[in-house]
């Protein structure tokens, strides 16, 4: 399966804690997002790479959160001194990157603060 | 800035039954519209989207969009559901010359009635 991977699947956590996600997008895209998804919503932006160029940032991404593609493969998303307000499923999407390119979604990443 | 308005947060059909979701959406440009559809645990999988070429749009699964601009919507429509279709469905929308994130309506869970 070449599909958008995270890690790990379910995290849970003490507020206050540091807690880090992975995304692994589909080979070759180059477009890759981050997206927070609470429970009974559609999901939301946070964050959008070009290869390994952070291009744009939500308003929802505060200076606690921190997102790197450091060789414009792999994604890393940090939270630090996390709120409970945090817990949510946070997906990550890529694309190829030309023109209304689709979307794939991974199966996200569960945060519960505790 | 765009926006998206899914009318009924929860939906039920008997199986056999005519399915509609209802999309609207808010753009100042011309618009790319999506649906995606999500199971249980799992990301998002689109279903279909429109990028301005026919207004009909058909996808997977036997679903079909019909983008209206008088009426600013893309509703979401399959002739006879099944049990399968049970899940929560997110119309979206991002635009032309944009970034491509996308902005998701709050969703609408489809229930399947035997």
């Amino acid at each position: 399966d070449t599909g958008v991977s995270q890690d790990p699947r379910h995290k849970i956590t003490k507020r206050g804690q540091n807690v880090t996600f992975r995304c692994d997008p589909i080979s070759e895209h180059n477009r890759l997002y981050w997206y927070r998804q609470t429970l009974g919503q559609g999901p939301e932006f946070l964050t959008y790479f070009q290869n390994e160029a952070q291009l744009e940032k939500s308003r929802l991404l505060s200076d606690r959160f921190s997102a790197e593609r450091p060789k414009g493969s792999f994604s890393t998303l940090e939270i630090q001194r996390t709120e409970q307000g945090d817990s949510a499923m946070y997906l990550c999407a890529s694309s190829q990157g030309q023109g209304v390119d689709t979307q794939y979604f991974g199966p996200g990443t569960r945060l519960t603060v505790l | 800035a765009q926006s998206v308005t899914q009318l009924g947060s929860h939906v039920s059909v008997s199986e056999g039954a005519l399915v509609l979701l209802r999309c609207n959406y808010s753009s100042s440009v011309p618009p790319y519209l999506f649906w995606y559809v999500q199971y249980p645990n799992q990301g998002l999988q689109l279903l279909l989207k429109y990028t301005s070429a026919a207004t009909l749009v058909k996808g997977i699964n036997g679903f079909e969009a019909e983008f209206k601009k008088s009426e600013t919507s893309f509703h979401l429509t399959k002739p006879s559901a099944h049990m399968s279709d049970a899940a929560e469905y997110f119309c979206a929308v991002t635009l032309s010359g944009s970034a491509r994130q996308l902005t998701f309506g709050s969703g609408t869970q489809l229930t399947v009635l035997p």
